[in-house]
Parts: structure tokens; sequence; C-alpha cells
């Protein structure tokens, strides 16, 4: 069965650079979550997309934006990057919202 | 991996046994639960959910119990295997509002051969 995709799977950055994360939610999925795992940690949530429109929004940064398009991919926007930030990013989708989130295998970023 | 462990608590089991992992959840509104299993390197992955309207589900191997009164949550997982290893996270959301997860701590489940 097909998965949530995200991409890139690994990305290193400098401080004060800016990163694009993306996902792509599995087939007919029209939610999508953001998670940020520190390491040692469980997931936070961050941001969440239904129907291409922000749902909730939970410890995301001021410096950190995402949107949900069209084909219902979603992708999540770094800018001034600091060392804090490094973390595995998850994505996960939903068809609605009562249903379990299925999660991609993350992107790993690395601030140096 | 990304858990490396330095502050998980780990349940070490003999190949075969059956294991149980705890989980207190926090909010007493959230009526809706999973147990999430996640490997080195990868997200996690679905394992089993739960509605507050129920107290046990029982999947492939695995069961759900919860006590609603004391907020506690517990995975039994028959059987245990090699490929059980990883780190399992409990995870409670309310039916309206917020649907987004809320983690518990993981526990770091290592099944000796």
């Amino acid at each position: 069965a097909a998965g949530v995709i995200q991409s890139p799977r690994h990305l290193i950055k400098e401080k004060r650079e800016t990163a694009t994360l993306k996902c792509y939610p599995i087939p007919r999925h029209d939610t999508v979550y953001w998670y940020q795992q520190g390491p040692g940690q469980d997931p936070q949530f961050l941001i969440s997309f239904y129907e291409k429109m922000q749902s909730d929004k939970g410890s995301i940064p001021d410096r950190f934006s995402a949107q949900q398009f069209s084909d219902y991919h979603s992708e999540l926007n770094m800018s001034s990057l600091e060392l804090g930030d490094s973390a595995l990013y998850f994505c996960a989708s939903t068809q609605g919202s009562n249903q379990p989130q299925h999660f991609g295998d993350g992107t790993r970023l690395s601030i140096l | 991996g990304e858990n490396v462990g330095l502050h998980l608590p780990t349940l070490s089991v003999q190949e075969g046994d059956n294991s149980i992992i705890n989980c207190a959840y926090s909010n007493s509104a959230s009526d809706y639960f999973i147990w999430y299993k996640q490997e080195s390197g990868k997200g996690p992955q679905f394992i089993i959910d739960i509605r507050s309207n129920m107290d046990k589900r029982q999947g492939q191997r695995v069961t759900v119990l919860l006590n609603k009164t004391v907020k506690h949550l517990s995975l039994q997982i028959a059987a245990t295997q090699p490929g059980d290893s990883a780190v399992y996270f409990c995870a409670e959301r309310m039916d309206t509002g917020r649907r987004a997860l809320t983690f518990g701590s993981g526990t770091r489940l290592q099944v000796q051969p």
C-alpha cells in the first residue's frame, strides 16, 4: 500500500539558512500533520492542514510556515535556522479527522 | 537511531514471552488513543487504536487495554519476537476540537533471542 512520502530524507544546513521539507500524503488523504522529534524525545505537533486550510497549530516557531497545495501535498518552510532546529521532522496523513494518522519516515534535519 | 534512549525506559524480554508496555495519559478529555511502534530511522508505525467507549481491543498478537479511571493505557504483545524490538509510543487525541496527537514518552522494547 502507498505510504506517506517525505523528501528529502536527510538535509544539512547552516545556521540562518532556510529549508523546505516536502510531504506527499497517502492518496485520497485530505489531512496532513507535521511533527518535530528531537533526539530521545517524543514527536511534538507543529501544524496541520485539512483541505488546504490550516486546521490546527501547535508549537511551531514563527520562523516556520507551512501550506497544503491543491494536490494535497504539503511543504514546511523553515527560515533563520538555529542549532536547536536539528531534529527529525515527520509528516502524517489521514482521510478525514477520525482515522489513525499514518506517518512518513521523516526528514532528518541537521544544522551545523 | 533517533531514539538513542538515554532517557527512555527500557523493557527487556526473552523471545516468546509476552510483553506489557504501559502509558499514563494526561488529558481526561481525550477519547481516542493509539499505539505506535518506531524503529530506528523510521517514522511511527500504527499498531492499534482504541476509543474511550471501549476498555479492550485486540489485534494480531496485540491487545490494548484502557483504564479511564486512572488514565492508563497498556499494550500487550503476545509471543514477542526479535522484530518487535523498537520504541513504542502511546498517543492521545480528542475526538472533537484539536485532532493532533499528543504523544507520551516512549518505551524501548528489547527482545533477547
